[in-house]
């Protein structure tokens, strides 16, 4: 079945360090990808996302672009902040109304 | 995006008792909804599919008389953690896909802590 690998956390960073959270992904189809950040105590909000081959997405200075030829969808950023300290997923969906699935999640500190 | 509110977002209860945990679509309509539970520094394991005016769907390995789940209108899905033991402490949080998205949106999760 379709799963998601990411990268053993935690991640620890300084202040306007440059980020990166690997991700690769097995589907048989054309699965959409999202990367979803969760605060200490809180649910998931949606970072951002892509639907299709070569789509960028991008929100609050975070990007990750669907590589199909690598399957893979890493997260970066080029200058981190102790307010990004959270947990980060990735995860794909097969099509609409059907259950994301889920890499196991990276941990990500920013001290300053 | 749309939004899906989860109440109540903590609760404490004693061995044996049941504990209801409800999930609202506020701004939208929703057929399904999902239901997951998070370990302490694990992933989203998804437990069932609740779907509106039918019975839900249990991943493998999720007890169905436990975790007993009812989807009563296109609104609102609850999730009842009946006969709960100390092993049930967990992060649950249910989404809601809004029509053609793909993307899911969450509450914000209910931790339930037995004792």
């Amino acid at each position: 079945g379709d799963s998601v690998t990411q990268m053993e956390g935690p991640v620890t960073l300084s202040e306007e360090a440059f980020l990166t959270i690997n991700c690769t992904y097995t589907a048989t189809g054309y699965p959409s990808l999202f990367w979803y950040v969760q605060y200490p105590g809180e649910g998931l909000q949606l970072l951002l996302k892509a639907t299709k081959a070569d789509d960028k997405g991008s929100n609050k200075g975070f990007e990750a672009t669907y590589r199909k030829e690598t399957t893979s969808f890493h997260l970066e950023k080029g200058s981190v902040q102790v307010s990004d300290s959270a947990v980060y997923f990735c995860a794909l969906s097969d099509g609409a109304g059907t259950a994301l699935i889920f890499g196991k999640g990276t941990t990500l500190s920013v001290s300053s | 995006g749309a939004v899906v509110s989860q109440h109540p977002s903590w609760v404490i209860c004693k061995s044996g008792t049941s504990v209801k945990i409800e999930c609202r679509s506020l701004d939208f309509q929703a057929t399904t909804m999902f239901w997951y539970r998070q370990f302490p520094k694990q992933s989203l394991m998804l437990m069932a599919t609740s779907n509106e005016g039918s019975k839900a769907t249990y991943e493998q390995g999720v007890e169905k008389d436990k975790f007993l789940i009812n989807h009563a209108s296109l609104t609102l899905s609850t999730l009842t953690v009946t006969s709960a033991h100390p092993e049930d402490s967990s992060f649950y949080i249910c989404s809601g896909p809004e029509g053609k998205n793909t993307e899911a949106f969450f509450g914000q999760g209910t931790r339930l802590t037995v004792v």
